[in-house]
């Protein structure tokens, strides 16, 4: 069975500059996050997806990023403008059902770099 | 308020020698505990989980974690380690009740020494 697949692997980008990334989970699973991950700390979520709807974006700072999930599988999630604290490997996942229970599969992430 | 704590951030060890990684976590409500492993430039994979039953939970590659609730622990093992477990390992929890978002620690570096 495919992965999470990711994209790109690495960007390094100026500050103000827009960045997007994008993420195409597991056929199948109904939910996919995205995941921020600062170097030395674990991850925090950003933005949960069930199918094409919003569960939870309480983390995601929203004056710069957004997210969507067209048609309930392939999602992109963006900085515009980008900040120097935005440094950081970005992570999707997807489950099959809610994450509480269900194994979260990761893909290998987007490492961003802003200068 | 409900937090996951791994209370070493590296931990080095020979190889051949057994590991115990720690975390706690503070939670009024139910939880269910994951251990997820990273290797270098690679996305999280999952070790084990606890989901409810026995409190002994085996893994792959080796891995085992017991879930002490009086505790609030839920401490990584590995009786005899090898240099291919050199990783970063991260402990998460979900609270249960209403919405359950994983929560995850800032991760334990293990380095195997040969």
């Amino acid at each position: 069975e495919a992965g999470v697949a990711q994209s790109p692997r690495y960007k390094i980008i100026e500050k103000r500059q827009s960045v997007a990334f994008w993420c195409n989970p597991i056929s199948g699973h109904a939910t996919l996050y995205w995941y921020q991950q600062i170097l030395g700390q674990g991850p925090k979520l950003l933005i949960q997806f069930q199918n094409n709807g919003v569960v939870d974006d309480s983390q995601l700072p929203k004056d710069r990023f957004s997210a969507e999930r067209l048609k309930g599988v392939d999602s992109t999630l963006k900085i515009q403008p980008a900040k120097l604290e935005d440094s950081a490997v970005y992570l999707c996942a997807s489950s099959l059902g809610q994450v509480g229970k269900t194994e979260a599969f990761f893909g290998q992430g987007t490492r961003l770099t802003v200068v | 308020a409900q937090s996951v704590t791994q209370l070493d951030s590296q931990v080095p060890v020979f190889e051949e020698a057994p590991v115990e990684l720690r975390c706690n976590y503070s939670s009024s409500v139910s939880v269910y505990l994951f251990w997820y492993v990273q290797y270098p430039n690679q996305g999280l994979q999952l070790l084990l989980k606890y989901l409810s039953g026995s409190t002994l939970v085996k893994g792959i590659n080796g891995f085992e974690a017991e879930f002490n609730k009086s505790q609030t622990s839920f401490h990584l093992r590995k009786p005899s380690v090898h240099i291919s477990d050199t990783a970063e390992y991260f402990c998460a929890v979900t609270f249960s009740g209403g919405y359950q978002k994983v929560t995850f620690g800032i991760g334990t570096k293990l380095q195997v020494i040969p």
